[in-house]
């Protein structure tokens, strides 16, 4: 799977938008990229994922560069919940058997922290 | 939603003993599970991919005979981590891939299992 380089940690306002980058630039054309954060202690929490197109969910909204080597998510409205280590993961998707076996790597993610 | 289960979500052993942890997947199938490790202030690291019916995939440098992975039905896949030793404690997280789910569709995961082995 691609490697993913996103910054250490980054601060947020509450209220405010926190945008997280994520650089892939060596993604391949059949890799999609995937958001999930882990609040301390817990397991991973899906957020998003998208192949080439911006796409927005309940939680967040991704946007994907043109030529598909960075994306950003962007949390519109950061609470103080949303403090965590997010990871942007591109992840291969083979399928066998009409099974997909597409494993996560995770890198060591971004600790955003949301300040009052 | 997926819900995936983990039990215990803490547990403490002596060191020689061994350890189950059980990943259920409550309200859909996992024919696909995959077993994550990480130590404190560390990412998690795959360990093994648990098919069910068949034998686990382990990454490189994870021993198959310390960490046992049994799928034996469409919901549940436990590890067991034998003999355990203080170099084992850590928090083991697992993941679910639904039977009929879409092949990009997102994994779910555990709540995480704490192991202190003393």
């Amino acid at each position: 799977d691609a490697k993913t380089t996103q910054p250490t940690s980054m601060d947020c306002a509450e209220g405010r938008a926190a945008n997280l980058p994520c650089n892939h630039s060596t993604i391949s054309g059949n890799e999609y990229v995937y958001w999930y954060r882990q609040i301390h202690s817990q397991g991973p929490q899906y957020i998003i994922h998208g192949l080439k197109n911006n796409e927005t969910n309940e939680m967040a909204s991704l946007i994907i560069t043109e030529d598909r080597k960075s994306s950003t998510l962007i949390l519109p409205h950061a609470t103080l919940r949303d403090t965590a280590v997010y990871y942007c993961i591109v992840r291969v998707l083979t399928n066998a058997g009409g099974t997909s076996y597409g494993k996560l790597t995770f890198g060591q993610g971004t600790i955003l922290t949301v300040h009052p | 939603g997926a819900v995936v289960s983990q039990h215990p979500s803490r547990v403490i052993c002596k060191s020689g003993t061994s350890v189950k942890i059980e990943c259920r997947s409550l309200d859909f199938q996992a024919t696909t599970m995959f077993w994550y490790r990480q130590f404190p202030k560390q990412s998690l690291m795959l360990m093994a991919t648990s098919n069910e019916g068949s034998k686990a995939t382990y990454e490189q440098g994870v021993e198959k005979d310390k960490f046992l992975i049994n799928h034996a039905s469409l919901t549940l896949s436990t590890l067991t981590v034998t003999s355990a030793h203080p170099e084992d404690s850590s928090f083991y997280i697992c993941s679910a891939r639904e039977v009929e789910a879409r092949y990009n569709s997102p994994l779910h995961f555990g709540n995480g299992t704490r192991l202190t082995v003393t």
